[in-house]
């Protein structure tokens, strides 16, 4: 079954508008979690990397006042595109990394992604 | 066969037969490798993964072979199905924990009845 929940897993709003959208470890502690985007017919690339407690570390040219990162728990990230606009639209997926110990044999697991229109 | 279009290269199979999906990784310093499946819609799903100390490793029906002299990664499938559609992506990553992933551009596998 799926240990990452990712919530909403579809979205259409209007431009301006900001939008969250909410990454769960169900099984498992997450200290750390990653946000990627991908458009249509490319690959995922990581936009940020989210520490539970801490500042999210952004990747080279995601604005960081654009797309917010919070980290409260150790089972929740969400992320908030701030006043989103038609390019904005894509798919958004989180994954959490797995722990040290534990029957997980993988590094991360993954949501199923958030598909985001923007009017 | 395989053809390189605007987007998703893409490989066409017969059902039953092997399929081969290829990946070069661009850092000679990634010391992990992931092998992922993506679906319409859908997160990637792990298949397989090897570290830079092996050249081969093998799962149900999937094996993995790296090549660290020409930094090749190649995914091999056995007796395609249709359940094997989709979209595969190679990963490579610096660390052993395999943080900072690097996603490949992805192989569309396409399988024919």
């Amino acid at each position: 079954g799926a240990v990452v929940s990712q919530h909403p897993s579809w979205v259409i709003c209007k431009s301006g508008t900001s939008v969250k959208i909410e990454c769960r470890s169900l099984d498992f502690q997450a200290t750390t979690m990653f946000w990627y985007r991908q458009f249509p017919k490319q690959s995922l690339m990581l936009m940020a990397t989210s520490n539970e407690g801490s500042k999210a570390t952004y990747e080279q040219g995601v604005e960081k006042d654009k797309f917010l990162i919070n980290h409260a728990s150790l089972t929740l990230s969400t992320l908030t595109v701030t006043s989103a606009h038609p390019e904005d639209s894509s798919f958004y997926i989180c994954s959490a990394r797995a722990p040290l110990t534990g029957a997980l044999n993988q590094p991360q697991h993954f949501g199923d992604g958030t598909r985001l229109s923007i009017l | 066969g395989e053809s390189v279009g605007l987007h998703l290269p893409t490989l066409s199979v017969q059902e039953g037969d092997n399929s081969i999906i290829n990946c070069a990784y661009s850092n000679s310093a990634s010391d992990y490798f992931i092998w992922y499946k993506q679906e319409s819609g859908k997160g990637p799903q792990f298949i397989i993964d090897i570290r830079s100390n092996m050249d081969k490793r093998q799962g149900q029906r999937v094996t993995v072979l790296l090549n660290k002299t020409v930094k090749h990664l190649s995914l091999q499938i056995a007796a395609t199905q249709p359940g094997d559609s989709a979209v595969y992506f190679c990963a490579e990553s610096k660390d052993n924990y395999g943080q900072n992933f690097v996603f490949g551009p992805g192989t569309r596998l396409s399988v024919l009845p």
